[in-house]
């Protein structure tokens, strides 16, 4: 079984701390990605990793970070959290190409108060 | 594709009626469609996904869904929903650039015992 594992399931966190999430997979997957889903909003995508150190910039970027030192390791970094960032980030992963299934971790809630 | 479009944001049903879930898809390409579903509490998941072949695709728990070519549509359908159903459900596929999923902005189904 593929297992996706996130660092926190709940964070909580002040204006303007770095805030680090951490996201680990099992399966050897290329693909790796970052979601925040927002009620009515769907998943959107904020970056996503093709390979070690690669990375490319999903729809909403501004203010993340990530960094992919290790295949399965994928880390979602805010450098100066805002309360704007309060939302629920999703980790997935997958094998390279769209036509595969993506693995989703359980989510880590984060409040910025 | 460029864009995934999901008709209802909530829907409310009593156990025992019939479900459809719409989904449309802009073409851009490669036509895999999926459908995945959130259950309270758990972990998105694979309901399930259309590669090729048969457009009617059967998935877990009793789903199906019919890709529908010339109008641009992949819904799922299920004759007879139970209470255990009640979950958020999104439609995805592949971008242009296949690199990534673009995602429907969910649908919130709540079945009523």
């Amino acid at each position: 079984d593929v297992k996706v594992t996130q660092s926190s399931r709940y964070l909580v966190k002040r204006t303007g701390e770095k805030v680090f999430l951490e996201c680990v997979q099992d399966m050897d997957h290329e693909n790796m990605f970052w979601y925040r889903q927002d009620p009515g909003l769907g998943l959107r995508l904020i970056y996503f990793s093709y390979d070690v150190k690669m990375k490319e910039k999903g729809d909403i970027p501004e203010g993340y970070s990530v960094s992919r030192e290790k295949k399965e390791r994928f880390s979602l970094i805010l450098e100066s959290a805002s309360t704007n960032q309060t939302s629920m980030y999703l980790c997935a992963s997958s094998l390279f190409g769209g036509a595969y299934e993506q693995y989703f971790g359980p989510g880590t809630r984060l409040t910025v108060t | 594709a460029q864009s995934v479009s999901q008709h209802n944001h909530h829907v409310i049903l009593s156990e025992a009626a019939s479900l459809e879930l719409g989904c449309n898809y802009s073409y851009g390409g490669t036509v895999n469609l999926f459908w995945y579903v959130q259950y309270p509490g758990q972990h998105l998941q694979l309901l399930l996904k259309y590669l090729s072949g048969d457009p009617l695709v059967k998935g877990i728990k009793g789903f199906e869904a019919e890709f529908i070519k010339s109008k641009f549509s992949f819904n799922l359908r299920k004759p007879s929903v139970q209470w255990s159903d009640t979950a958020e459900y999104f439609c995805a596929a592949p971008s242009d650039s296949n690199y990534q999923l673009i995602w429907g902005a969910g649908t919130k189904l709540i079945i009523k015992p």
